[in-house]
């Protein structure tokens, strides 16, 4: 089983500023790596898959990068419904397919 | 209108069971692999179970297999979670999402909750 590790645990970022989440992979998943935003109460969304392409209807602020084992999420000028916990999650090597343990990025 | 409505959740005692269901529409539903993702409360994402398009495949995660069973009804665009022998820990909201060809999900529907108490 594919291990998939966020980090920070938490995060604090001033509207309009810039954020960085990581994810970490215990071993390559190459780019089948797909990220998601949930807000308080609802569903999770799906913003970004293949590592770095966005969903239909993402804004552009919202970027993926990395592969192997190494990914990050970076949202540009924060908007105030950007706060949020984001998940990453594998999708090479299943079953089960994993899911990180989640970053909260809250309001400074 | 694209979208995944879960019902039959509420409280159930350990030991019995519960039927999930998950009605779609605004799409072929027959042409898409689905699943049951579940979050515990304040906890994150846990990936339970996948029946492919066809149902011909099903996929479990350790710890509900040999206790869910994942099925589908294309002909009621309607998917389906048995769960047996339920104990405290899978008390959750229990979401269904369809994949989009590879596992990873582009519509979720906005959960149903299963608390699992005496």
């Amino acid at each position: 089983e594919t291990v998939m590790t966020q980090s920070p645990a938490s995060l604090s970022v001033s509207p309009g500023e810039r954020a960085t989440l990581s994810c970490r992979a215990s071993e390559s998943v190459n780019s089948n790596l797909a990220w998601y935003q949930q807000r308080p109460g609802q569903a999770p969304r799906l913003l970004i898959y293949g590592a770095s392409s966005r969903a239909t209807g993402v804004p552009a602020r919202f970027s993926g990068s990395g592969s192997g084992t190494e990914f990050t999420l970076t949202i540009s000028s924060l908007q105030s419904e950007d706060f949020a916990v984001y998940y990453c999650q594998q999708y090479i090597d299943w079953p089960p397919i994993t899911f990180g343990q989640g970053t909260r990025l809250e309001i400074k | 209108q694209v979208q995944l409505v879960e019902s039959g959740g509420g409280v159930v005692q350990p030991g019995r069971s519960l039927r999930l269901s998950c009605a779609a529409s605004g799409f072929t539903f027959s042409s898409y692999g689905m699943h049951w993702v579940r979050q515990a409360p304040g906890k994150g994402l846990e990936w339970v179970a996948v029946i492919s398009f066809d149902g011909s495949h099903e996929y479990y995660a350790d710890s509900v297999k040999g206790r869910f069973s994942i099925s589908r009804d294309s002909s009621r665009n309607t998917l389906f979670l048995q769960m047996n022998s339920l104990r405290p820990d899978d008390t959750a909201v229990y979401y269904c999402a369809k994949e989009v060809g590879d596992w990873y999900f582009d519509l979720w529907g906005r959960g149903t909750l299963v608390t699992v108490s005496s």
